[in-house]
């Protein structure tokens, strides 16, 4: 148990719907990190929050969004769902979020969208 | 994008052999490169990571092993157990990309008892 907590576990939803991931980070860490990853492909890097603002951006759509709350819990929304959305959504965490630490994963929501 | 490749996406071993998989990075500015265990249905979980500045790491039963030259990159895993299955992700890290990681799709290790 990495300490990442992710709800939900699993989702169902039609295309054009929005969801919201909730991701809770390890204790003590300050770092949030958004990743998806699909059947065929490896992990992608969607966004990264430090101490509840953005601190980097990678292939994030922009039906997609995210926020870092003040208790540094951290939500992935998605909308206007499309098929190809259909995925398995790790959250992950780290202290300083600096570029050498290691990020302990959650074990993931996994979304299909129907 | 960047481009981290893994040499054989499925490995068989005998229960009690040495298991080696293999990674492949294209970004020769990469200075950081964990691997990751994934068993199904969890999260990946960190199992060893290097720097550029060094050729090999050891941990408990296992090792990484980098060759900047050829901008590969192995993970050796010792006396191979069954709780070993699982898919394995190589990762790179470089400060020209934004400090982001790039993952590999991963190679599916299977220990026959």
């Amino acid at each position: 148990d990495s300490g990442v907590t992710q709800t939900p576990k699993h989702l169902i939803t039609a295309t054009g719907q929005r969801v919201t991931l909730r991701c809770s980070p390890r204790s003590g860490d300050l770092s949030v990190y958004w990743y998806q990853q699909s059947l065929d492909q490896g992990l992608q890097f969607l966004i990264q929050y430090y101490n509840g603002e953005e601190r980097a951006k990678g292939n994030i759509l922009e039906r997609f969004s995210a926020q870092q709350f003040p208790d540094l819990h951290s939500e992935l929304n998605l909308s206007s769902l499309e098929l190809g959305d259909s995925a398995l959504y790790f959250c992950a965490s780290s202290v300083w979020g600096t570029a050498q630490e290691t990020q302990y994963f959650g074990p993931g929501t996994r979304l299909l969208v129907l | 994008g960047e481009s981290v490749g893994l040499h054989l996406p499925t490995l068989s071993v005998q229960e009690g052999d040495n298991s080696i998989i293999n990674c492949a990075y294209s970004n020769s500015a990469s200075d950081y490169f964990i691997w990751y265990k994934q068993e199904s249905g969890k999260g990946p979980q960190f199992i060893i990571d290097i720097r550029s500045n060094m050729d090999k790491r050891q941990g408990q039963r296992v090792t990484v092993l980098l060759n900047k030259t050829v901008k590969h990159l192995s993970l050796q895993i010792a006396a191979t157990q069954p709780g070993d299955s699982a898919v394995y992700f190589c990762a790179e890290r470089a400060q020209n990309t934004g400090n982001q990681f790039y993952f590999g799709t991963g190679t599916s290790l299977t220990v026959i008892p």
